[in-house]
């Protein structure tokens, strides 16, 4: 079976940082992606750890432990438009397709 | 900047219609998916396709759904006769072949189904 843990939401104030965990336990496993959805619309990309390590993408970085099926999104200098939800997405197999976690609300406050 | 495009944006239906959502992926894109998402839930991987066959399909993709390529163009699903669970937010997705981002699945803005 497949399952990925996240929290469901995260509250922070605007210039500071948040880091959004992620667990997973899955039957395959080649890398783990971030995707950000605002309400209403499609889940855009972030991005992809695909090897242990941070991954760095401007105020945005994403982090991946193999050993311990754990990986993290941190966002830096939050503003308020990244107010949205998270999701961390396991690719499972070498299909490409995507698991998806049940997402992380953030909000972020003036 | 290319786009995953979907037609149409919303969709009402009775129970027991059928239904066909559109989407047109980004051109030079050749792998092709449907997820879905019931409000307020986690986005959920339907079915994956590519040189015009199906890839792979989880276990929601049940005989009542089905996809083509009817075109160069087009992606489409359907489903057959629709059930009230079928409610949901249907996203189409396209990735490249190789190159750049191969892990990067880009969405379509989606078409919400309402089933009475």
């Amino acid at each position: 079976g497949q399952s990925l843990e996240q929290p469901s939401e995260v509250t922070a104030v605007e210039g500071a940082i948040v880091q959004i965990n992620c667990t997973y336990q899955t039957s395959g496993f080649y890398g783990l992606s971030w995707y950000q959805q605002h309400d209403g619309g499609a889940p855009t990309f972030l991005s992809y750890n695909g090897l242990d390590g941070l991954e760095e993408t401007g105020r945005f970085s994403s982090f991946l432990s193999r050993s311990d099926s754990y990986g993290y999104l941190l966002l830096q200098e939050l503003q308020m438009k990244d107010s949205a939800s998270y999701f961390c997405a396991v690719r499972w197999d070498s299909s490409y397709k995507l698991i998806f976690g049940s997402g992380t609300r953030l909000l972020v406050r003036p | 900047e290319p786009e995953v495009t979907q037609t149409p944006s919303h969709q009402v239906t009775q129970m027991g219609q059928e239904v066909i959502l559109r989407c047109v992926p980004i051109s030079n894109h050749l792998y092709f998916y449907w997820y879905r998402q019931i409000l307020g839930q986690k986005v959920e991987f339907l079915v994956s396709f590519y040189n015009n066959e199906i890839s792979e399909k989880s276990e929601i993709f049940d005989d009542q759904f089905s996809v083509e390529r009817p075109d160069g163009s087009n992606f489409t699903l359907k489903i057959r006769s629709t059930k009230l669970e079928d409610s949901a937010m249907y996203f189409c997705a396209s990735r490249r072949a190789s190159g750049g981002g191969p892990n990067e699945q880009f969405f379509g803005p989606g078409t919400r189904l309402t089933v009475l």
